[in-house]
């Protein structure tokens, strides 16, 4: 059962244009959402996240939508640079000090100079 | 800063051997939680620790165990191996805030 799914599973843009990636969960206990970024053979480096309240969150070139009523989060990247090309995994949790991270599948971005 | 220590970064076993994978956690993170990443796939959760306790357990096989230590870092141990154990291990860690930090990762590699 994929609580948290990213439908899309690769995504190219050009540099200098908007990516947006897309996320959809099931859980509707869930109401913090992170997302994270990946290389290959390294640790999911933390990028944005978004409480429940809250239904957008900008840090940079990166923001974080929510729709709560959809149960459905995005992530735009504006404007995209080749250093972002990396896999995006969206994960979910339930607030609290042992509640687990629930990962989506992942959508690799390549940014085409 | 300092972030989530795992080691060893690269670990080769045969099958039918034993592995153990350590996981420092950011000082003041009480909580651990490791995931296996096979080839091609999302981060699957295998268990968690809050406070020394087992707080949470996923698709984690009878053949691993794991424990969080007195010092809150903590050890997955992994015994008959076998080849599908080949992966990326991750260990991440919270210290009742909600973002989770990773560390590098472990290639477990069994041949």
């Amino acid at each position: 059962d994929q609580q948290v799914k990213q439908n899309s599973p690769s995504l190219s843009v050009q540099e200098g244009r908007i990516s947006i990636l897309n996320c959809d969960y099931t859980n509707s206990m869930f109401d913090y959402f992170l997302w994270y970024k990946k290389y290959p053979a390294e640790g999911p480096t933390f990028l944005i996240s978004i409480s429940s309240i809250k239904d957008k969150n900008e840090d940079g070139r990166f923001t974080v939508f929510l729709n709560k009523s959809a149960k459905h989060l995005s992530l735009h990247i504006v404007p995209s640079q080749p250093g972002d090309s990396a896999v995006y995994f969206c994960a979910a949790r339930v607030s609290g000090g042992y509640q687990k991270v629930t990962f989506g599948t992942g959508t690799k971005l390549q940014v085409i100079p | 800063a300092a972030g989530v220590i795992q080691s060893p970064r690269h670990l080769i076993k045969e099958k039918r051997e034993t592995a153990t994978l350590k996981c420092y956690p950011i000082p003041r993170h009480d909580t651990v939680y490791w995931y296996q990443q096979g080839p091609g796939q999302d981060p699957q959760f295998l268990i968690s620790f809050y406070e020394k306790m087992q707080s949470d357990k996923g698709s984690i096989p009878d053949r691993f165990s794991a424990q969080q230590f007195s010092d809150y870092h903590s050890e997955l141990n992994m015994s008959s191996l076998e080849l599908g154990d080949s992966a990326l291990y991750f260990c991440a860690t919270t210290g009742g805030n909600t973002e989770a930090f990773f560390g590098q990762g472990t290639r477990l590699t069994v041949v």
